[in-house]
């Protein structure tokens, strides 16, 4: 099946500065999705992404699927901002496959 | 905007007993999913839903069962509880088998 693979694994920021976070997936996907998960666990969707970009407030992604890639940036970063950052890929008519995710803390 | 919604939250169960899951789709959403999340891991998905018919499954123990019904909520049956179903229980729905997925508040089982 198709694999994901998230980095970094963990990653702590100071309050304001910026960052990128990275997904690679190893077949063509039909669906590309970014998660935040909360310190109280819920999911909550950041975008929906099969190919090209989109920005949401501070939050913006580009997947470029020739290269089988995705990225995730955030930007000016708030403590609101911590939790674990999910990507997840179906190949077409498929369940949802996620990578391990990269936790992120940032600090006042 | 309507969101996914499941029942209970929270659950805890001894061992050896049975548990139900609820789930209610987003309104006109035909796709249900089950996704099982562990501690520290990444959500691991279960079974799928598509029009009432089984549409996908994962990695479902045999001891688990799940049904779509005709208002499209389903129910996720746990039987035989183990310390190891201790995790926390996802539904997603989306308007259409590969479409975008939207995730409920999740369900957190815990057995003991």
């Amino acid at each position: 099946g198709i694999q994901v693979e998230q980095s970094p694994p963990d990653l702590i920021l100071q309050e304001g500065a910026n960052s990128t976070l990275r997904c690679n997936f190893s077949d063509s996907v039909n669906n590309l999705q970014w998660f935040h998960q909360n310190p109280w666990g819920q999911l909550i969707n950041l975008f929906y992404i099969p190919s090209g970009t989109k920005q949401n407030g501070r939050l913006s992604a580009t997947t470029v699927a020739t290269e089988r890639y995705s990225l995730l940036y955030i930007s000016s970063s708030q403590t609101t901002d911590s939790g674990v950052y999910f990507c997840a890929v179906d190949s077409g008519n498929t369940p949802l496959v996620f990578g391990k995710g990269t936790r992120l803390s940032v600090i006042a | 905007a309507a969101g996914v919604i499941q029942s209970p939250r929270h659950l805890i169960k001894e061992k050896r007993e049975t548990a139900t899951l609820k789930c209610y789709p987003i309104p006109r959403h035909d796709t249900v999913y089950w996704y099982q999340q562990g501690p520290g891991q990444d959500p691991q998905f279960l079974i799928s839903f598509y029009e009432k018919m089984q549409s996908d499954k994962g990695s479902i123990p045999d001891r688990f069962s799940a049904q779509q019904f005709s208002d499209y909520h389903s129910e996720l049956n746990m039987s035989s509880l183990e310390l190891g179903d201790s995790a926390l229980y996802f539904c997603a729905s989306s308007y259409a088998s590969g479409a975008e997925q939207y995730f409920g508040p999740g369900t957190r089982l815990t057995v003991t």
